[in-house]
């Protein structure tokens, strides 16, 4: 079956330091990749996608390039602020008959402080 | 546009008991999906909804789960009867079509606690 492997965290950064959350997936086919973010409080939003392999997702400064060679969709920020600390999820969708069934991962916390 | 919402927002129950959870998706979005964070692990999907058919239900746990969307609006989540291992937070997701390009929209979760 599917399943997604995520960083375990949790990571704890100084403000505008390099953010790097590993992703790896297993997957039959060529499943979409994506990163969620979910704010304390508040539930999961979208951060990035990316639905072939070499595609590049990026938004809110945060990117993540769907490489098929390691089966990899790693979350980077080169420079990261208080207000990005958050869970991140990593997750990804076989498609097909799955019908956009999301597979995740376990989840990584980052605390950024200033 | 209002967002997905759930509610409670959270709920503590004793074992042996019943709880029902409810999601209201974003108006016009026929696909619905359940998934569970238990214990800091990772998200699980539960089922899928198409309007009001079950599209996947491979997900769900074991027959104490039952859940509804009648009229293929809101949908329902019972627990009958809880037990410990139910505790985590129940995600609603919804989306105006299945696949991968189509983004699930999520609502804050019901955090379930069973005692």
């Amino acid at each position: 079956g599917n399943s997604v492997t995520q960083m375990e965290g949790p990571v704890t950064l100084s403000e505008e330091a390099f953010l790097t959350i590993n992703c790896t997936y297993t997957a039959t086919g060529y499943p979409s990749l994506f990163w969620y973010v979910q704010y304390p409080g508040e539930g999961l939003q979208l951060l990035l996608k990316a639905t072939k392999a070499d595609d590049k997702g990026s938004n809110k400064g945060f990117e993540a390039t769907y490489r098929k060679e390691t089966t990899s969709f790693h979350l980077e920020k080169g420079s990261v602020q208080v207000s990005d600390s958050a869970v991140y999820f990593c997750a990804g969708n076989a498609g097909g008959t799955s019908y956009g069934k999301l597979t995740f991962g376990q989840g990584t916390i980052l605390t950024v402080h200033p | 546009e209002a967002g997905v919402t759930q509610f409670p927002s959270h709920s503590v129950i004793e074992k042996g008991q019943t709880v029902t959870l409810r999601c209201d998706p974003i108006s016009g979005h026929d696909n619905l999906y359940w998934y569970r964070r238990v214990m800091g692990k990772e998200i699980k999907f539960l089922l899928h909804f198409v309007k009001e058919s079950k599209q996947d239900e491979s997900g769900m746990p074991n027959n104490r789960f039952l859940a509804e969307r009648t009229g293929g609006t809101y949908s329902t989540l019972k627990v009958q009867p809880a037990e410990l291992e139910d505790s985590g937070v129940y995600f609603c997701a919804s989306s105006q079509k299945p696949g991968g390009w189509y983004e699930q929209y999520f609502g804050p979760g019901t955090r379930l606690t069973v005692t």
